[in-house]
């Protein structure tokens, strides 16, 4: 089944650490980004990538950064920058064309030893 | 910027009761307007969308219509079952790409047999 797979589905990181999110997609779509998602809010953007080797900031890049090395690929690192990491982060993916729709993984959450 | 507004939850039903979740927003230009839909420890699924004013979108008993005198999408559902617990999203795209979305805060509806 074509789907986004994203590991590890929970993580930790200690103070001054940086780590990183994977997220997986065999759908062949072009465009991939990321969202977090905290309690009680909606989401919003991190980062977005449309095509192979380029990708652009979101509303909340600050503290994050991300690499776009292989279409079927769009790793996020939560850097030691980043003072409040603690969220669900959401990756997802979506094919340009007729009738577009994003398409979500089941998310990681991050939390602060 | 664009934002979007949902009415404040969560919202407590009884099975077949009907469902009203309130959306506004604002934007400049004439946004696509979507509903996502948020089970527990997933990640999100589009439930409806509609792309011009007037339109109407609907899935699985849902429905909402896009009104842009009133900048409103309103979700609805005749009557709800248990397994429509789960989170609601209202969310709009003021651009030409369908993946870079502006969310509302979210809406938690739980529905008792």
């Amino acid at each position: 089944d074509g789907g986004i797979t994203q590991s590890p589905k929970y993580l930790f990181r200690k103070e001054g650490q940086n780590v990183t999110l994977s997220c997986e997609q065999n759908l062949n779509h072009d465009a991939m980004y990321w969202y977090r998602q905290d309690p009680g809010q909606g989401l919003r953007l991190i980062y977005y990538s449309q095509i192979v080797n380029d990708f652009q900031k979101g509303d909340i890049a600050e503290g994050y950064s991300v690499s776009r090395e292989k279409k079927e690929s769009f790793p996020l690192t939560v850097t030691s920058a980043q003072k409040n990491p603690t969220a669900f982060y959401l990756c997802a993916s979506i094919k340009t064309g007729v009738d577009e729709k994003l398409f979500f993984g089941s998310g990681t959450q991050l939390s602060v030893l | 910027g664009d934002s979007v507004t949902q009415m404040e939850g969560p919202v407590t039903l009884s099975e077949e009761a009907f469902l009203t979740i309130n959306c506004t927003y604002t934007a400049t230009g004439y946004p696509s307007l979507f509903w996502y839909v948020q089970y527990p420890g997933e990640g999100l699924q589009l439930l409806l969308k509609a792309t011009k004013a007037d339109d109407k979108g609907s899935n699985k008993g849902f429905e909402a219509t896009y009104r842009k005198e009133t900048t409103s999408f309103h979700l609805e559902k005749g009557s709800v079952q248990v397994s429509d617990s789960a989170v609601y999203f209202c969310a709009l795209s003021g651009g030409t790409s369908y993946g870079k979305l502006t969310f509302g805060q979210g809406t938690i509806l739980t529905v008792h047999p």
